[in-house]
């Protein structure tokens, strides 16, 4: 069984789309992230919910916007997509705020 | 704000061999946790292991260790008798034991294990 997944794993698409990726935990979690690791693998994180609400929000383009419509899911929709938004962008998900995270694989986000 | 440094951007070392990821970071706190993660080149993370600072006994998860050492600010990771497999990028990472408990990453180290 997948503990968190993430779909799509690939996605290609030019400039100027909008796209979205989604996230699913099966682990029972209060707490989900999204996080965006560029090409030299470092890694940002980008916004978390807990029980549904907003507790980090870091400066990232408000092309970004992310939605979690119960504690299970959380998506993250990119708008006007840009050259810049290439990466691999992670979903992660842990038990409370102060627990470990478990990632899922990853989508990679190709922008042409 | 805290930091984290990871120095060594590379290594490699031969199978069956002990190898040592540094890490150092830099905060005011004294209730906190670091934790090292491993990306393989699937991609995936993968927690490696969990330490909480206020306990001054050192992780172990298997052939993976860590040397704690909390007035220095230090958090190596030891991995025994390596194996191909451990192949991948290591991670390490603080949180504050407060607000939002977001992780500070480290920049990474590639850990190259050869045959």
């Amino acid at each position: 069984d997948t503990a968190v997944s993430q779909t799509p794993k690939y996605l290609v698409t030019q400039m100027g789309n909008d796209k979205s990726i989604k996230c699913e935990q099966n682990l029972g979690h209060d707490t989900m992230y999204w996080y965006k690791q560029d090409s030299k693998k470092f890694l940002k994180i980008m916004f978390s919910y807990n029980n549904k609400e907003l507790i980090i929000n870091e400066t990232v383009p408000n092309r970004f916007s992310p939605k979690s419509p119960d504690k299970a899911h959380l998506n993250l929709h990119i708008n006007s997509l840009e050259l810049g938004d290439s990466a691999v962008y992670f979903c992660a998900s842990s038990q409370s705020p102060s627990y470990e995270q478990y990632f899922g694989p990853g989508t990679r986000l190709t922008v042409t | 704000a805290q930091t984290v440094t990871q120095s060594q951007p590379e290594m490699s070392v031969q199978e069956a061999e002990t190898v040592t990821l540094s890490c150092t970071y830099d905060t005011s706190e004294s209730n906190y946790y670091l934790f090292w993660y491993k990306q393989p080149p699937s991609r995936q993370m993968i927690l490696v292991i969990r330490q909480e600072a206020y306990k001054q006994q050192n992780a172990t998860e298997n052939r993976f260790s860590v040397n704690f050492q909390k007035a220095a600010k230090s958090f190596s990771l030891k991995i025994s008798d390596s194996q191909l497999g451990d192949t991948a990028m290591y991670f390490c990472a603080f949180m504050k034991y407060a607000s939002n408990y977001q992780l500070i990453w480290g920049a990474g180290t590639k850990l190259i294990i050869k045959p």
